[in-house]
């Protein structure tokens, strides 16, 4: 099955400065990406998704960058606030099934 | 639109104990999903439905037992609870599976302890 990592269980950025969250995947057959924020007590909210013809996608002040060479996939917050405080999850698609693969998840905290 | 409800909210089971948690939702989508999510592990699929009519096995059914009741509704049955399916349960729906963009709409989760 798929394997799916993130690179830092947590992250901790200061008010206003810009998030990187980083995510690995293992097969080259994944066709759609997406990003998820969950916080506490409630569930996955959908973030922003990238297809794999792309390798780059903006939304509002989210940013989610594709590299099928390395099969790794970031989400970038700018201007990061204290309602980004949230686990993150990518969830990887292959190109045949129903199942999206998620990530452990990373914990950004922003600190004031 | 309330997108994607769950009942119950949280639920104390005694091991042995039978239950349903109940899933709609409200956006005409036709494929539904059971996650499960346990502390520092990503989402887990128990049962999915990718059409009305039609069930199929996740990577973790065993224990678990669903009904694809309409188009709206997708039940998640548990007849002899464990304390192993003490975990939170997240119901999904996605307008249709197994296509690629199709994004995966979440509930807010059912929180379920088995002593």
């Amino acid at each position: 099955g798929e394997s799916v990592g993130l690179h830092l269980p947590t992250l901790s950025v200061q008010e206003g400065d810009n998030s990187i969250i980083n995510c690995a995947y293992s097969n080259s057959a994944s066709d759609y990406f997406i990003w998820y924020k969950q916080e506490s007590g409630k569930g996955p909210q959908f973030i922003i998704d990238i297809r794999s013809n792309m390798d780059k996608r903006q939304g509002q002040r989210v940013t989610v960058l594709l590299n099928k060479t390395v099969k790794h996939l970031s989400l970038q917050i700018a201007a990061t606030q204290p309602g980004d405080s949230a686990v993150y999850f990518c969830a990887v698609h292959e190109n045949s099934g129903y199942a999206l693969n998620f990530g452990k998840g990373t914990s950004l905290l922003v600190t004031p | 639109n309330a997108g994607v409800t769950q009942t119950p909210k949280f639920q104390v089971l005694k091991t042995g104990q039978s239950m349903t948690l109940q899933c709609a939702q409200d956006m005409n989508h036709n494929s539904m999903y059971w996650y499960r999510q346990d502390p520092g592990m990503g989402l887990r699929l128990i049962y999915y439905s990718a059409s009305e009519g039609t069930t199929d096995k996740g990577e973790v059914p065993n224990g678990y037992n669903v009904s694809r009741l309409n188009k709206r509704e997708f039940s998640l049955r548990l007849e002899s609870a464990a304390p192993s399916q003490t975990s939170v349960y997240f119901c999904a729906s996605s307008l249709v599976a197994g296509a690629s963009q199709e994004t995966q709409y979440f509930g807010p989760g059912t929180r379920l302890l088995v002593l």
